[in-house]
C-alpha cells in the first residue's frame, strides 16, 4: 500500500516567494495533520483536518500560512510570502478514525529552505 | 494541558547492550502514548503505542515499552542494541475522549547512537 506522499521533497526559494507544499494521505484515512520540525522547536502541529474540515489550526504561525483540503485525497500548505525563519522540514501525516488511539502515518517530509 | 518529557537528548550504547530511552508524561488522565523513530532524511515511523490495554507493549524491531501510571512513565527498551537502531526516537501523546485533541504532542526527541 502507498503511504503518505508529500511533494516536493526539497524546496529552495528566495524570501518573499510563495511556497506550496502538497500531501496525499493514505486512502481511507479521514484525518490529516501538518507538522513542522525545526532544531529550535522540535516537532509541532500546524493544523489538522478531520473529514476535510480544519479542526485545530492553533499552530499556524501567522496569516502567511494557509492550509486547504479540498477533498479526501489531497491537501496543501501554502506560505505567502515566505521568510527565512520558515525554513524547516514539513511533515504531513494521516490516520483513520477520530478516537485518538489510531496511529498517524507520516510522509517523508518536505525540506524547505528560504534564502 | 498534556506534555511529554524525554530525559536525555543523546544516548550512546554499545552494540548488544540494553537500550533504555526515557519518557514521562504530564496529564490528569492517562493519555494514549506512542513511540516513533526517525531515520535521517525520513519521516517518522511508529514503533509502538499504548491505548489502555496491556501495560507492556511490544513493538517492531524488538522494542517494547511499559506504561507505569504511578510513575507517569512510558520508557522504551530493547534488550540488545543493533547498529541499525541508531536514529532519533520521539515519545508522543494524545489525550483520550471525544473532546480530546487529536494531534500528537511530541517530546523533544532522543538521539540514539550505537557504538560498535
Amino acid at each position: 500500500d502507498a503511504g503518505v506522499i508529500q511533494s516536493p521533497r526539497h524546496e529552495v526559494t528566495e524570501m518573499g516567494q510563495e511556497v506550496t507544499l502538497r500531501c496525499k494521505p493514505i486512502s481511507g484515512h479521514n484525518s490529516l495533520f501538518w507538522y513542522r520540525q525545526t532544531m529550535m522547536r522540535g516537532l509541532e502541529l500546524l493544523i489538522y483536518f478531520n473529514n476535510n474540515v480544519p479542526i485545530d489550526d492553533s499552530g499556524m504561525p501567522e496569516d502567511r500560512f494557509s492550509a486547504k483540503m479540498p477533498n479526501a485525497s489531497f491537501s496543501t500548505l501554502k506560505i505567502q510570502p515566505s521568510e527565512p525563519r520558515d525554513s524547516a522540514v514539513y511533515f504531513c501525516a494521516s490516520s483513520f478514525g477520530g478516537a485518538g488511539n489510531q496511529p498517524q502515518h507520516f510522509g517523508d517530509g518536505t525540506r524547505l529552505s528560504i534564502l | 494541558a498534556q506534555s511529554v518529557t524525554q530525559l536525555g537528548s543523546h544516548v550512546s550504547v554499545s552494540e548488544g547492550a540494553l537500550v533504555l530511552l526515557r519518557c514521562n508524561y504530564s496529564s490528569s488522565v492517562p493519555p494514549y502514548l506512542f513511540w516513533y523513530v526517525q531515520y535521517p532524511n525520513q519521516g517518522l515511523q511508529l514503533l509502538l503505542k499504548y491505548t489502555s490495554a496491556a501495560t507492556l507493549v511490544k513493538g517492531i524491531n524488538g522494542f517494547e515499552a511499559e506504561f507505569k501510571k504511578s510513575e507517569t512513565s512510558f520508557h522504551l527498551t530493547k534488550p540488545s542494541a543493533h547498529m541499525s537502531d541508531a536514529a532519533e526516537y520521539f515519545c508522543a501523546v494524545i489525550m483520550p475522549g471525544d473532546t480530546g485533541r487529536r494531534a500528537l504532542t511530541f517530546g523533544s526527541g532522543t538521539r540514539l547512537q550505537v557504538q560498535p
